[in-house]
C-alpha cells in the first residue's frame, strides 16, 4: 500500500493565485482531513471528511474549499493565495468509529511558500 | 488558554538518559489521547496510544492523569535516535468536536552522543 500521498511535495505561489493541493489514500479509511502546521503552532485543523460527499470545516477553514467524491481523494484548494497561508500543509486518514478517532496516517506533506 | 499545552523545550540529554514529558488539557470530557513523534520535515507518526491505566511499549511508558487533565510520556535508556518533537493529541468527546483532533504545538528532544 501507497499510504496518503500528497503532491506537489514543493509549492510557489503569487498573491492572488490558485491551486489544489491533492491528497489521496488507498487504505479505505472513512476520514480524511487537511491540516496546516505552522512554527510554535501545533497543527490546525483547516477542514475534515467521515465519507464521501460529507465536508465539514475545522479550525481555520478560511481561504479554503474541500470536496470529497470519493472515498480515496480529498484535494484542498486555495481560492486566492495570500502571504498567511504560507505554511506546511499535512493531508491525514483513519478509522472513525463511534466517533472517535484512531490512529492519524499522514502524508509527507505540501511545502507552500506565497510571494 | 490553549486546549492542549506542552513544554516546547528543547530537552538535550546524554545517551542513556531518562526523559519525561508532559501535557495539559483544557477539555475535561476528552475521550482518547495519544503521543506522535515527528522528526524534522517529516509527517507526523503515532507513536502510542495513552490507555487510562496506563501503557508501556518497550522504553517508552505513557501515562493518563484525568483528575489533573495531563498526559506524560516517559523515555528510559535514551538512543540518539530518538531525537524528535514529541506532539501531544486528544481527542474531544464533545458535541461537534469529536471528529477533530487537537495537537500540542510539540516538545523538542536532542539525545547528545
Amino acid at each position: 500500500n501507497a499510504g496518503v500521498t500528497q503532491t506537489p511535495k514543493f509549492q510557489v505561489l503569487k498573491t492572488g493565485q490558485s491551486m489544489t493541493l491533492q491528497c489521496a489514500q488507498d487504505m479505505n479509511h472513512e476520514y480524511m482531513s487537511w491540516y496546516r502546521q505552522d512554527p510554535g503552532m501545533g497543527l490546525r485543523l483547516i477542514h475534515y471528511s467521515v465519507g464521501a460527499g460529507i465536508t465539514d470545516q475545522g479550525e481555520v477553514p478560511n481561504g479554503y474549499n474541500v470536496s470529497r467524491s470519493t472515498t480515496e481523494d480529498f484535494p484542498l484548494r486555495l481560492l486566492s493565495a495570500a502571504p498567511s497561508q504560507t505554511s506546511v500543509y499535512f493531508c491525514a486518514s483513519s478509522y472513525h468509529k463511534s466517533g472517535l478517532l484512531n490512529e492519524q496516517f499522514f502524508g509527507p506533506g505540501t511545502r507552500l511558500t506565497v510571494l | 488558554r490553549k486546549e492542549v499545552e506542552q513544554d516546547p523545550g528543547p530537552f538535550n540529554v546524554p545517551e542513556g538518559a531518562t526523559v519525561a514529558f508532559n501535557c495539559t488539557y483544557s477539555n475535561s470530557a476528552s475521550q482518547s489521547f495519544f503521543w506522535y513523534r515527528q522528526d524534522c520535515r517529516k509527517e507526523p507518526k503515532l507513536l502510542m496510544s495513552v490507555y487510562s491505566s496506563g501503557n508501556e511499549d518497550g522504553r517508552f511508558t505513557a501515562q493518563l492523569n484525568r483528575a489533573s487533565q495531563y498526559i506524560s510520556l516517559l523515555i528510559r535508556d535514551s538512543k540518539l535516535s530518538d531525537s524528535a518533537t514529541y506532539l501531544c493529541v486528544v481527542n474531544p468527546f464533545s458535541s461537534g468536536s469529536a471528529r477533530q483532533l487537537t495537537f500540542g504545538s510539540g516538545t523538542q528532544l536532542t539525545v547528545l552522543p
